[in-house]
């Protein structure tokens, strides 16, 4: 079966602009959570959505936002770009609102902000 | 508030070393815990993980972890690295507030 798909895989984007993430989760999967991933850091965690609802949040600024469509699709949108923000965003999606089996993991997006 | 402290960024071992990377959590009710590795190159993929029960999980590619509730801890264990070992690898906790926390990473090179 088909794994979790992010697009773009790279973007490359100027201080201010807005940027959209796509994420499709694995068929079935109806958690999607976002995390960003920078060296020293970790992984982050942005957002959960489960069946279109966002049932927790990270300690990101308001620029940060997301959604999931009726399909489980989901986006995030980063509006107002900073440097800080260059990042690898990964999206993971889970069978089930409680994480029991674990999440499984796109490839990211690579986004640079210059 | 849920966290997750892995002790160690960098480890360097060389092949048929041991391996303990520590992972310690903060969160007050039940856990299940989880152990991700990232190869150079490669999305996160699951190693282990730990529901309840016996303590002790046994992953892919011979990892084994050790769920110690006193010491709200969780180490990875290898007995014997491989060079294809060298990787990043990432502790996580998930509870009942619908999130999966992750700590920093320790990054593993295994010299051959």
């Amino acid at each position: 079966k088909a794994g979790v798909t992010q697009t773009p895989r790279y973007l490359i984007k100027t201080r201010g602009q807005q940027v959209t993430l796509s994420c499709s989760p694995i068929s079935g999967h109806r958690s999607v959570s976002w995390y960003q991933q920078t060296p020293g850091q970790g992984l982050q965690f942005l957002f959960e959505y489960f069946s279109e609802t966002q049932r927790n949040k990270g300690n990101f600024p308001g620029r940060f936002s997301g959604r999931q469509f009726s399909n489980s699709r989901s986006e995030m949108n980063v509006s107002t770009l900073e440097l800080g923000d260059s990042a690898l965003y990964l999206c993971a999606s889970s069978l089930d609102r409680t994480f029991d089996y674990g999440y499984t993991f796109g490839s990211g997006t690579r986004l640079t902000v210059v | 508030a849920q966290s997750v402290s892995q002790h160690n960024h960098h480890v360097i071992l060389s092949e048929a070393a041991s391996l303990e990377l520590g992972c310690n959590y903060s969160y007050g009710g039940t856990v299940n815990l989880f152990w991700y590795v990232q190869y150079p190159g490669q999305h996160l993929q699951l190693l282990l993980k730990y529901f309840s029960g016996d303590p002790l999980v046994k992953g892919i590619k011979g990892f084994e972890a050790e769920f110690i509730k006193s010491k709200f801890s969780f180490n990875l264990r290898k007995p014997s690295v491989q060079w294809s070992d060298t990787a990043e690898y990432f502790c996580a906790v998930s509870g009942n507030n619908n999130d999966m926390r992750f700590g920093a990473g320790t990054r593993l090179t295994v010299k051959p």
